[in-house]
């Protein structure tokens, strides 16, 4: 069984900080890394995925990176907004499902 | 297609009764997941199909689980003698093989409170 960590489990910001979280996967037999946002009382919702070491994704103020050799991806938030509010999961395949992380749960104050 | 729904949003139960929640992927997708998610915790996988097919079924599935798929169409995940423990979000997804570096489209979940 993969073991997917996330850090820290919540984080309090006020509006216009910036902000990071991490994702720890194990390092050998990689094949993915996935990034989902997942508001109260919706879906969770594909930000990004990333395959290739050195990977830089960007949408918004929102951008990750990753590094399969050391196994770790961040997510960064610029500026972060009241509407950033929300629960981010990261995800690696394992056989033909996603293993989760425990997720970073993000609340910004206005 | 409005993508993947569940139904019902909420459901609230006895403990020891059955209760059955639906999902309808998106339509071009072959593969649909059911996972679980808990308070503080990730999502946890519980079992996946290709079409009609269930292949991969996960330990946290007891025996009071199973699902169906059939037609390779809606989904169907049917508890029975609830427990406390199963208080959960139910969570539906899914996907089209090879095309996994797109992600999986989420349902909004069916948050399950056993009383």
């Amino acid at each position: 069984i993969l073991n997917v960590e996330q850090s820290p489990q919540s984080l309090h910001v006020q509006e216009g900080d910036s902000t990071n979280f991490t994702c720890s996967f194990p390092s050998s037999n990689f094949y993915a890394l996935h990034w989902y946002r997942w508001e109260t009382a919706k879906s969770p919702e594909a930000l990004f995925v990333m395959t290739l070491n050195g990977d830089e994704k960007k949408k918004g103020r929102i951008s990750a990176t990753l590094n399969t050799k050391e196994g770790y991806s961040y997510l960064y938030i610029k500026g972060s907004q009241p509407e950033d509010s929300a629960t981010y999961l990261c995800a690696s395949p394992w056989g033909n499902m996603l293993t989760f992380g425990g997720g970073t749960r993000l609340m910004v104050k206005p | 297609d409005t993508g993947v729904s569940q139904n019902p949003r909420h459901k609230i139960t006895k403990r020891g009764q059955n209760v059955t929640f639906r999902c309808d992927p998106i339509s071009e997708h072959n593969r649909l997941y059911w996972y679980r998610q808990t308070l503080g915790q990730g999502p946890e996988f519980l079992t996946y199909f290709q079409n009609e097919a269930q292949l991969e079924k996960s330990r946290l599935l007891s025996d009071r689980f199973s699902a169906e798929r059939p037609k390779g169409s809606f989904s169907t995940l049917e508890i029975q003698r609830t427990e406390q423990g199963d208080s959960a979000m139910y969570l539906c997804a899914s996907s089209l093989v090879g095309t996994s570096n797109y992600g999986y489209t989420f349902g909004s979940g069916t948050r399950l409170t056993v009383v």
